[in-house]
């Protein structure tokens, strides 16, 4: 199980967001990303292996992680990045977390 | 690179069945593991399952157990999701994804426009 917090991260744009992720047991962070959904359109890949980001995405976006915890940063918050994010371990037993909505303050 | 076309939405009564179809165009089909995930209004994403064409081996998720068959027709590069005993709740967005990057196990970087499913009586 991935457990995600916040569930809510209410944000300026140009602030920093930071979203984190816990793994109910251990979770080989190769196979471990991070997406961004907006309503219709299907999920955005972001980050996989923990830290690599996925062709085209920003450079303000950092993933990170230590042991069962994983993190992902927004640096400086653009109005295109309020969304809902989403942890993902894709390799056994896939599963996501339950979302971190980023909304406007 | 691939691309992933779905089928058109679909209104199921409680019950029955619904088959929902991914079509693969511009790659190597037999290079690809294909992964379906759902999304019901307002709630989160939900992995349903995966298949690796090649190798004839599908994964399903806890929740979907005995409910949900993956397929693959190689010939025409379509895959297949079949959800069956609809109830209310199945109600959702189906997508179908697949990846650029690394083995059958990569990440879902590739993914269909989405089938939106209603079941209702």
């Amino acid at each position: 199980m991935l457990t995600q917090s916040p569930g809510t991260l209410a944000l300026s744009p140009g602030e920093r967001a930071t979203i984190s992720c816990r793994a109910s047991q251990v979770v080989n962070s190769n196979y471990f990303a991070w997406f961004q959904k907006k309503p219709g359109q299907p999920p955005r890949l972001l980050i996989y292996a923990a830290s690599r980001r996925a062709t085209g995405i920003p450079d303000r976006f950092t993933g990170s992680a230590s042991g069962t915890d994983f993190n992902l940063t927004i640096t400086r918050l653009e109005p295109e990045d309020f969304a809902v994010y989403y942890c993902h371990q894709y390799r056994d037993s896939p599963t996501f977390g339950q979302g971190t909505k980023v909304e406007i303050k | 690179q691939v691309q992933l076309v779905q089928s058109g939405a679909e209104v199921k009564k409680p019950g029955s069945s619904v088959r929902v179809s991914c079509e693969a165009s511009g790659g190597a089909f037999n290079n690809y593991a294909f992964t379906w995930v759902r999304q019901a209004p307002g709630q989160g994403l939900e992995w349903m399952g995966r298949i690796i064409p090649v190798l004839g081996r599908t994964a399903y998720g806890e929740r979907f157990q005995g409910r949900v068959s993956i397929s693959a027709d190689s010939s025409t590069g379509t895959v297949y999701m079949q959800l069956s005993s609809l109830r209310s709740d199945d109600t959702a967005v189906y997508f179908c994804a697949t990846h650029s990057i690394g083995s059958f196990y990569g990440p879902t970087d590739i993914w269909g426009q989405g089938t939106m499913v209603t079941v209702s009586s």
